[in-house]
């Protein structure tokens, strides 16, 4: 059973536009969480999310990237102008628990693929 | 610098055997640790997750952990070819983020 569901599965872009990437929780989640995987690296964390503010972010999450949720609902990520080092694997996580040592669940994930 | 070491692989035994994946972290207030499971071209599938010292055990599958050597293993009992995939050790310095390995790529063959 998934625990969220991302749209697009695929994305490909030109260099320079902007791409938004969804996460759809299956129930309703507090802990939101961004990944990226670069073909052939380590899964990165982007940023975290809890009750509607960024609790945490990474280095990688800079002012090129925003994360909100604007219908209490749907989590998204925007790039606002893609770069060719853009091209990833994007994973969204939620958190059941309150807790950080609680287990994160990924979603399938979106191949952002920037041209 | 906080990291998560893996061996890369591949990581090849024989059908029914035991596969023993190793991990060492660096940071020592490191608090949880995961093991996922990455088909190729797929998202992490949680496997297990420890946060005391010790085994523990689920099915085919025991996490082993020792905080003294800074060190998590998975152990897969009676391998099949289905458990092919890349496991990827994770840990979680309560804080709210993981911070994976790259990951070791194991190859069951029949």
């Amino acid at each position: 059973e998934p625990e969220v569901t991302q749209t697009p599965s695929h994305q490909v872009t030109q260099m320079g536009q902007e791409v938004i990437l969804r996460c759809v929780p299956i129930s309703n989640h507090l802990y939101f969480y961004w990944y990226r995987q670069i073909l052939g690296q380590k899964v990165e964390f982007l940023v975290s999310f809890y009750n509607n503010e960024i609790s945490e972010k990474s280095e990688i999450f800079d002012d090129q990237f925003s994360v909100e949720r604007p219908d209490g609902s749907n989590f998204t990520l925007k790039i606002r102008s893609t770069k060719l080092e853009d091209s990833a694997m994007y994973f969204c996580a939620r958190r059941k628990g309150s807790t950080f040592q609680e287990t994160q669940y990924f979603g399938p994930g979106t191949r952002l693929l920037v041209l | 610098q906080k990291e998560v070491e893996q061996n890369s692989g591949p990581l090849s035994v024989p059908e029914g055997a035991i596969a023993s994946l190793n991990c060492t972290y660096s940071d020592r207030g490191s608090q949880s640790f995961f093991w996922y499971r990455q088909y190729s071209g797929k998202s992490p599938e949680l496997i297990m997750f420890i946060y005391s010292n010790g085994d523990k055990e689920d099915g085919r599958f025991t996490a082993q952990l020792n905080k003294a050597s800074q060190y998590v293993s998975l152990l897969i009992r009676d391998s099949q070819p289905s458990d092919s995939a890349t496991y990827l050790c994770a840990v979680n310095l309560n804080t709210d983020k993981l911070i994976f390995g790259t990951g070791t790529r194991l190859q069951v063959f029949p």
